[in-house]
């Protein structure tokens, strides 16, 4: 199985900060990657998929790189609507797996 | 408009077993691919299965393999799964998601609201 690992596991930022989380993957998995945001009691909503392509109605200041084994999900300007969980999910093959979450906090 | 909606989540008793259901409506469901995942309470996410829409792929995590059968009626735009053997390590929300082909892999685009199944004596 490909583990998926990301870092930090929980961050502290306020608003308008730029903040920068990291999803390394065991093994290459070119551009296989998505990224989830997950709120309180809600299901997961995708962000990014492919590793850079914006999901359709996801807000600009979301952004995605990286390809092989490190990527990274950049928010420009923190809104605070944007404090929640951040999780990864490679689907280069099944079982499709999940970092183990950012907990991104006020 | 998309939706998922899962219901027949519940408490049973280890060893016991529990039939989820996800109702799809908004999208033409025979064409999809459709995948339940999981989540403990307080832990991160897990994929369970995956139904392709013809029902001719299956596949299952090695956690569930054996215990667990995915199964869809095109025809009533539902989704199944049906969990024998439960353990104590099943509690979590079930969350059904539809899985959309992309340019590289695949992405899952709609969730229903996850419906809770807790394994205790």
């Amino acid at each position: 199985d490909i583990q998926m690992t990301q870092s930090p596991s929980s961050l502290s930022a306020s608003v308008e900060d730029r903040v920068t989380i990291t999803c390394r993957a065991s093994q290459s998995i070119s551009r296989y990657l998505n990224w989830y945001q997950q709120k309180p009691g809600e299901a997961p909503k995708v962000l990014i998929y492919a590793a850079y392509s914006l999901q359709s109605g996801v807000p600009s200041r979301f952004s995605g790189s990286g390809s092989g084994t490190e990527f990274t999900l950049t928010i420009s300007s923190l809104q605070p609507e944007d404090f929640a969980t951040y999780y990864c999910q490679q689907s280069h093959s099944t079982p499709y797996t999940f970092g183990q979450g950012t907990k991104l906090e006020i | 408009e998309v939706q998922l909606v899962e219901s027949g989540g519940g408490l049973v008793k280890p060893g016991g077993s529990l039939r989820l259901s996800c109702a799809a409506s908004g999208f033409t469901f025979n064409s999809y691919t459709i995948n339940w995942f999981r989540q403990a309470p307080g832990k991160g996410l897990e994929w369970v299965s995956s139904i392709s829409s013809g029902s001719t792929f299956i596949y299952y995590a090695d956690s569930v393999k054996g215990r667990f059968t995915i199964s869809r009626d095109n025809a009533k735009n539902s989704l199944y799964l049906q969990m024998d053997s439960l353990r104590a390590e099943d509690t979590a929300v079930y969350y059904c998601a539809r899985l959309e082909t992309v340019t590289h892999g695949v992405v899952f685009d709609y969730w229903g609201q996850g419906t809770l199944v807790t394994v205790s004596s």
